[in-house]
């Protein structure tokens, strides 16, 4: 099974902070790779998919980039909605494998 | 709109059997892989199964292989799991998630408690 890695596990930010998450597989998955938001009481939502693809409806201050093993989502100006936990996952191969997440904290 | 509902969830002993049923709307459920993901209390989420859009094939994460069987009915529109030999640690909230090449729409869950 491929394993992702992400980090930091949390981040403590200010409202207007830029934010970097990295997530790395354990073996490469091109670019299948998704990130997803999740607020406390909800389901996850698709942020990006392809490593680097905005869904529609997703503000562009969401950015993801990477290829094969390493791979970044950027958010370039936080805002208050943002505080939740990110997590990438690949879809390359099955088992789809999640990281264990990233919780944005308000600093 | 595009809507996954869950249902089937509750409270269950080990070693019981349980059965998920998702129902979904606003878009051409036969067309679409579907895909079972479950979240422990506190914990991150856990993909647990896949099955293609015709139903033919299926794939299982390990911790639930031999268990737990995904499948559908495209005439009704909806999604199963039969889950069997329940395991305190199946205790979760399980999504019902539309997915080709990621999972792009989650239904809102439901609850599955495994304990004596």
């Amino acid at each position: 099974d491929i394993q992702m890695t992400q980090s930091p596990s949390s981040v403590s930010a200010s409202v207007g902070d830029r934010v970097t998450i990295t997530c790395r597989a354990s073996q490469g998955v091109t670019s299948w790779l998704a990130w997803y938001q999740q607020k406390p009481g909800k389901a996850p939502s698709l942020l990006i998919y392809g490593s680097s693809h905005l869904k529609e409806g997703v503000p562009s201050r969401f950015s993801g980039s990477g290829y094969g093993t390493d791979f970044t989502l950027t958010i370039s100006s936080l805002q208050p909605e943002d505080f939740a936990t990110y997590y990438c996952q690949q879809t390359n191969d099955f088992p789809w494998t999640f990281g264990q997440g990233t919780k944005v904290e308000l600093k | 709109q595009v809507q996954l509902v869950e249902s089937g969830g509750g409270v269950v002993q080990p070693g019981r059997s349980l059965r998920l049923s998702c129902v979904a709307s606003g878009f051409n459920f036969r067309s679409y892989g579907m895909h079972w993901v479950r979240q422990a209390p506190g914990k991150g989420l856990e993909w647990v199964a896949v099955v293609w859009y015709d139903g033919k094939n299926q794939y299982y994460g390990d911790s639930v292989k031999g268990r737990f069987t995904i499948t559908r009915d495209n005439s009704k529109n909806t999604l199963y799991l039969q889950m069997n030999s329940l395991r305190v640690e199946d205790t979760a909230v399980y999504y019902c998630v539309r997915g080709q090449s990621s999972m792009d729409v989650w239904g809102k869950g439901t609850t599955v408690t495994v304990s004596s």
